[in-house]
């Protein structure tokens, strides 16, 4: 069956402009997760979305990241004004959400953000 | 906050030999997971282990969970150059998602 889907593949933009990343969960998956990995720095959790929800924003790195999730399904990711400090690869996971919360996270291929 | 550290940062096999990456957790483990992750890729899932004690095996590659020393190892037997990549380790944190440890490179010599 299809996997989780990222789009676009690699942006590249200038500082100062906006960008929007694409996630597609795998189907009938509710849990959807953001993650960055930056050179050096590992994987970073960003949010989280049960359902259309996302529960605590803490985790974004700074205002100028937002998120958001329509129809239980499709997730966006926005930067606005974007940093060269922003550059890394965006990693969407998704997973079934099950009673106790062990489930696995599938993850897209990632989006390779360089900015300029 | 939970911390996941992996050691080694780095290891270069000669096919054919069996090696062990570990994965030690600052604070108590509930759950663990294993991922691999090639260059420009995003990451396989390999394994999940809920339990103390628990082991669980796909083909040459077997991860174990030690509750207690908050560890857990994944080994690989007669490694071979599909093996080569970024092994990943997670526990999960307070909102189900993962905290990741800074992964180990492994290179599998032909």
């Amino acid at each position: 069956g299809a996997g989780v889907s990222q789009s676009p593949s690699n942006k590249v933009t200038e500082k100062g402009k906006d960008v929007e990343l694409r996630c597609d969960p795998i189907s009938g998956h509710t849990a959807l997760y953001w993650y960055r990995q930056s050179l050096g720095q590992g994987l970073e959790f960003l949010i989280y979305f049960q359902g259309n929800s996302a529960p605590d924003k803490s985790g974004l790195p700074s205002d100028r990241f937002s998120a958001e999730r329509t129809g239980g399904s499709v997730s966006t990711l926005t930067i606005q004004r974007t940093q060269q400090e922003d550059s890394a690869v965006y990693l969407c996971a998704s997973s079934l959400r099950l009673a106790g919360g062990h489930a696995a996270q599938y993850f897209g291929p990632g989006t390779r953000l360089t900015v300029l | 906050s939970q911390e996941l550290e992996q050691s080694p940062q780095s290891l270069i096999v000669q096919e054919g030999k069996n090696l062990t990456i570990n994965c030690t957790s600052s604070k108590t483990l509930y759950g663990l997971y294993w991922y691999k992750q090639k260059y420009g890729e995003g990451l396989i899932f390999l394994m999940m282990l809920q339990k103390g004690g628990e082991e669980k095996s796909h083909e040459k590659i077997t991860a174990k969970l030690d509750e207690k020393k908050q560890q857990s190892s994944l080994h690989i037997t007669a490694s071979q150059p599909s093996h080569a990549g970024i092994y990943l380790c997670g526990g999960r944190g307070s909102q189900g998602n993962l905290i990741f440890g800074k992964g180990t490179k492994l290179s599998v010599k032909p």
